[in-house]
C-alpha cells in the first residue's frame, strides 16, 4: 500500500514568491493534516480536514498561506508570497478518520522548503 | 493545555547498550501519549501509543514505554540498542480524546556509536 505522497520534495525560491505543495493522503483516508516543522523542532499543525471541509485551521497564518482539498482527497498548501521565516519542512500526514479512540497518523516524507 | 517536555535533545549510547529517552507531559485529564520516530528523509512513524489502558506499552522494534501518572512521565526505553535506531525521537500528547490534535514535543536526537 503507497503511503503518504508528497511533491515536491525541495523547493528553493526567492522571497515574495508564491509556492505550493501537493499532497495525496493513503487512500480511503477521510482526515488530512499539513504540519509546519522548523529545524530542530516537532511538527505543529496548520489545518486539519475532515474530507473537504476545514475543521481546523486556528494555526494556519491565513494571510499568507492557503490550502485546498478539492473532492476530500489530494490537498494543496500555498504560500504567497513567501517570507524567509517559511523556511522550513511542510509535512502532510492523514488518517482514517476521527473515533474516540484515535486512528493513528501517517506522515509523508515532507517537502523542504528554502526561502532566499 | 496539554504539552510534552524532552529532557534531552542529543542521546548518545553505544551499539547494544540500553536507551532511555525521557518525556514529561502537562495535561488536564488523562492524556494519550505517543512516540514517533524521524528517520533522515523518511517520514514520521508512530512507534507506540498510550490511551488509558496497559500503562506499558510495547512498541515496534524492540522499544516500549510506561506511563507513570505519579510522576507525569512517558519514557521511551529498549534494551539493547542497534545501529538502525539512530534517528529523531518525538514525544507527543493528543490535546482530544481522538488523536486528532497532536502537539510534539522538541525531539531527541538518538545516536548510536559502534
Amino acid at each position: 500500500e503507497a503511503g503518504v505522497v508528497q511533491s515536491p520534495r525541495y523547493k528553493i525560491i526567492e522571497k515574495k514568491q508564491p509556492v505550493a505543495f501537493w499532497c495525496n493522503p493513503i487512500s480511503g483516508h477521510n482526515t488530512l493534516y499539513w504540519y509546519l516543522q522548523n529545524l530542530g523542532q516537532g511538527p505543529e499543525l496548520l489545518i486539519r480536514y475532515e474530507n473537504e471541509e476545514a475543521v481546523d485551521d486556528s494555526q494556519l497564518p491565513k494571510d499568507r498561506f492557503s490550502a485546498e482539498r478539492l473532492k476530500g482527497v489530494d490537498s494543496t498548501l500555498k504560500i504567497q508570497p513567501a517570507e524567509l521565516g517559511d523556511s522550513a519542512v511542510y509535512l502532510c500526514a492523514s488518517s482514517l478518520g476521527p473515533s474516540k479512540v484515535g486512528y493513528e497518523q501517517f506522515f509523508g516524507p515532507g517537502t523542504r522548503l528554502t526561502v532566499l | 493545555a496539554q504539552s510534552v517536555t524532552q529532557l534531552d535533545s542529543h542521546v548518545s549510547v553505544s551499539e547494544g547498550t540500553p536507551v532511555l529517552l525521557r518525556c514529561n507531559y502537562s495535561s488536564s485529564y488523562s492524556p494519550s501519549l505517543f512516540w514517533y520516530v524521524q528517520h533522515p528523509n523518511k517520514g514520521l512513524q508512530l512507534l507506540l501509543k498510550y490511551t488509558s489502558a496497559a500503562t506499558l506499552v510495547k512498541g515496534i522494534n524492540g522499544f516500549e514505554a510506561e506511563f507513570k501518572k505519579s510522576e507525569t512521565s512517558f519514557h521511551l526505553t529498549k534494551p539493547s540498542a542497534h545501529m538502525s535506531d539512530a534517528a529523531e525521537y518525538f514525544c507527543v500528547v493528543s490535546r482530544d480524546n481522538a488523536g486528532n490534535m497532536l502537539t510534539f514535543g522538541g525531539g531527541t536526537r538518538l545516536m548510536v556509536k559502534p
